[in-house]
């Protein structure tokens, strides 16, 4: 009955490689989230994104791009690793417009070496 | 453009100590609020929310339009209070992705 899952839990890959994150929430929400968590545990939004918007912070490299086959899913592909990708990445949903609460999943930690 | 801050990386208090961790915000509109939790190893769960004005855990916020802020406040803190605590913010329309601040660690010593 988990609300918000994430796979994998761990993944620990090389530079330069392409790897994929999983998100799934079964809560019936609209709008889905990727966070990520770094060393000093701060925590930045990366992308918000729902059936009408897709809303990139700025500062995200063009490496990093959701794909959303579904309103239940959102994943999150990362292309050509950097050292500096290794963080913990958290997927999240919230009904959107109506309800801003978000619910999080269990984190990937991801480690490029 | 949306700011939280919390001013305290690191917090340690003795059990059955008051415990306050200080948020400030800003945000030219009318925010709203939160308190997530993330004990060890744990994902973030939403501790409490400005509109709810409940009590959970034993810890209340109370939003200060006029000082900009949202400190957490508990009159005794105990030992299954330790953890990482964020203050967030969203705002409205597509500004309504939250932005955390930088998270306080509360250790409860016993």
């Amino acid at each position: 009955d988990t609300a918000v899952s994430q796979t994998p839990k761990y993944l620990v890959t090389q530079m330069g490689n392409d790897k994929s994150i999983k998100c799934e929430q079964n809560l019936g929400h609209d709008t889905m989230y990727w966070y990520k968590q770094d060393s000093k545990k701060f925590l930045k939004i990366m992308f918000s994104y729902n059936n009408k918007e897709l809303i990139i912070n700025e500062t995200v490299p063009n490496r990093f791009s959701p794909k959303s086959p579904d309103k239940a899913h959102l994943n999150l592909h990362i292309n050509s690793l950097e050292l500096g990708d290794s963080a913990v990445y958290f997927c999240a949903s919230s009904q959107g417009d109506l309800d801003n609460e978000q619910f999080f999943g269990p984190g990937t930690r991801l480690t490029v070496l | 453009a949306q700011r939280v801050t919390q001013p305290e990386k690191l917090l340690s208090v003795f059990k059955g100590a008051p415990v306050e961790l200080k948020c400030n915000y800003s945000y030219s509109g009318s925010p709203e609020l939160f308190w997530y939790v993330q004990y060890s190893r744990q994902r973030l769960q939403l501790l409490l929310r400005h509109i709810s004005r409940e009590s959970i855990k034993g810890f209340t916020a109370d939003l200060n339009k006029g000082e900009t802020s949202f400190h957490l406040k508990k009159p005794f803190a105990q030992e299954e209070d330790s953890a990482m605590y964020y203050c967030a913010l969203s705002g409205l329309g597509s500004a309504r992705q939250l932005t955390f601040g930088s998270g306080t660690q509360l250790t409860v010593l016993p």
